[in-house]
């Protein structure tokens, strides 16, 4: 069974840092990797999806990679600003549904 | 392009209630999803239509809840009854085929069930 974790829960940084959230998977058997951005009373915004053959994708200031073997992918966030505050959420596809499985999400607070 | 479609965006009930929720996706998009989000966590798939059929209702209480998609482009999710546990965001996403390594999915604004 696929399970989801990100780390840390919650991370407080100043304006201007650069900064990495994780997120692992237990089974490495995975379709595409997916990480979302959630703003508070909001629905979910597609960052980047990592397709598995991939081993990153970016997106202006984003840069997301994808470690398939070591279960393990990143989203880096260069030179933070207060609008990145956010919960960013990672989703694997591991079936040929195309279900996604969850992690649980890591809120971000960027400080001016 | 518009985007994925839900309402209402609040819903407040009485347990024992019932309650639906509707869902327009995106125009084209062949696979529609149903997901609750339990504050705190991230959100869990209750059930995936491809066109009008059901490809994964597997976490589906089908004691309670029930959806539909009838004619392959909006959905309707209801609860009957409804229970405390149920208080959640429900969100419906849809992508353009859902098919493994071609699922990019968008979601919606989410519904807010608060159920006292």
């Amino acid at each position: 069974k696929q399970e989801v974790t990100q780390i840390p829960a919650a991370l407080s940084v100043p304006e201007g840092e650069n900064l990495v959230l994780n997120c692992s998977f237990t089974d490495s058997a995975i379709y595409n990797l997916q990480w979302f951005r959630q703003d508070p009373g909001k629905g979910l915004t597609s960052l980047l999806l990592i397709q598995s053959s991939q081993r990153e994708q970016t997106s202006g200031r984003l840069n997301a990679s994808l470690d398939k073997s070591s279960g393990r992918s990143t989203l880096y966030i260069a030179a933070s600003q207060p609008g990145d505050s956010a919960t960013y959420l990672c989703a694997v596809s591991s079936s040929n549904t195309g279900k996604l499985i969850f992690g649980q999400g890591t809120t971000l607070q960027v400080k001016p | 392009e518009a985007g994925v479609a839900q309402s209402p965006r609040y819903k407040i009930i009485e347990k024992r209630q019932s309650v639906a929720f509707w869902c327009n996706p995106i125009s084209g998009h062949a696979t529609l999803y149903w997901y609750q989000q339990i504050l705190g966590q991230g959100p869990k798939l209750l059930i995936q239509f491809q066109n009008n059929g059901v490809v994964d209702d597997s976490q589906l209480p089908k004691d309670r809840f029930s959806a539909e998609r009838l004619k392959g482009v909006d959905s309707t999710l209801k609860i009957q009854p409804a229970k405390l546990e149920d208080s959640a965001v429900y969100l419906c996403a849809s992508s353009l085929r859902g098919l493994a390594g071609n699922n990019e999915q968008f979601f919606g604004p989410g519904t807010r069930l608060t159920v006292l």
